[in-house]
């Protein structure tokens, strides 16, 4: 049973260019959630999405990141005209449950940006 | 505000004892709660979860809640230098997105 997945787990981007990161959740999960981590620092959550639909995207800044979850495929976060304080730890989590009751978000192992 | 606190330590302990680790929050309403551990350059993994006071236990790892005193900590037996690492708390209000403490660093020294 695989685990959540993610590529690339490490990226080299120069400031300015464009970094897209990929997660595909656990199977039989449809709940995709986004954080980044700095060093030193916790995970700070960024987008939460379902299927095809954006339900809280309150920890993302509103210029340069975009997420999305089509129907087919991984779910992506995209950082435009990428600056050097975007380097970070990109960790994609998965739950079978969005919310409700208990449920449990599991880690995929991280993109880790780097802007030059 | 959502706030969860941890103290960033580190917190060192010699092989075979117990640590104890703490974590408060601030949402009288939060009803879930997690430990995860995350050790140097890798994710975050979960290693237990909580949902009403008191204790529950799963081998050497014990988790313990007061929503009363808006509490809730780790306690790991007979500690061993592969149990250092960073451990995470989160909380989380019914469907709300679970917040996370800063974590509080682990060091088992022989």
């Amino acid at each position: 049973n695989a685990g959540v997945m993610q590529n690339p787990r490490h990226l080299v981007r120069r400031r300015g260019q464009e970094a897209r990161l990929r997660c595909s959740p656990m199977k039989g999960h449809s709940h995709v959630y986004w954080y980044r981590q700095l060093p030193e620092e916790g995970l700070k959550f960024m987008v939460y999405l379902q299927k095809e639909n954006i339900i809280d995207e309150s920890g993302m800044p509103k210029e340069r990141f975009s997420a999305e979850f089509p129907k087919e495929g991984p779910s992506i976060l995209r950082i435009q005209q990428v600056v050097r304080g975007d380097s970070a730890a990109y960790f994609c989590a998965s739950s079978p449950d969005g919310g409700g009751g208990p449920d449990t978000q599991y880690f995929g192992p991280g993109t880790r940006l780097t802007v030059l | 505000q959502k706030e969860v606190e941890q103290n960033s330590g580190p917190l060192s302990v010699p092989e075979g004892a117990i640590a104890s680790l703490n974590c408060t929050y601030s949402d009288r309403g939060s009803q879930s709660f997690f430990w995860y551990r995350q050790y140097s350059g890798k994710s975050p993994e979960l290693i237990m979860s909580i949902y009403s006071n008191g204790d529950k236990e799963d081998g050497r790892f014990t988790a313990q809640l007061n929503k009363a005193s808006q509490y809730v900590s780790l306690l790991i037996r007979d500690s061993q230098p592969s149990d250092s690492a960073t451990y995470l708390c989160a909380v989380k209000e019914g469907s709300y997105i679970p917040t996370f403490g800063r974590g509080t660093s682990l060091i088992v020294h022989p």
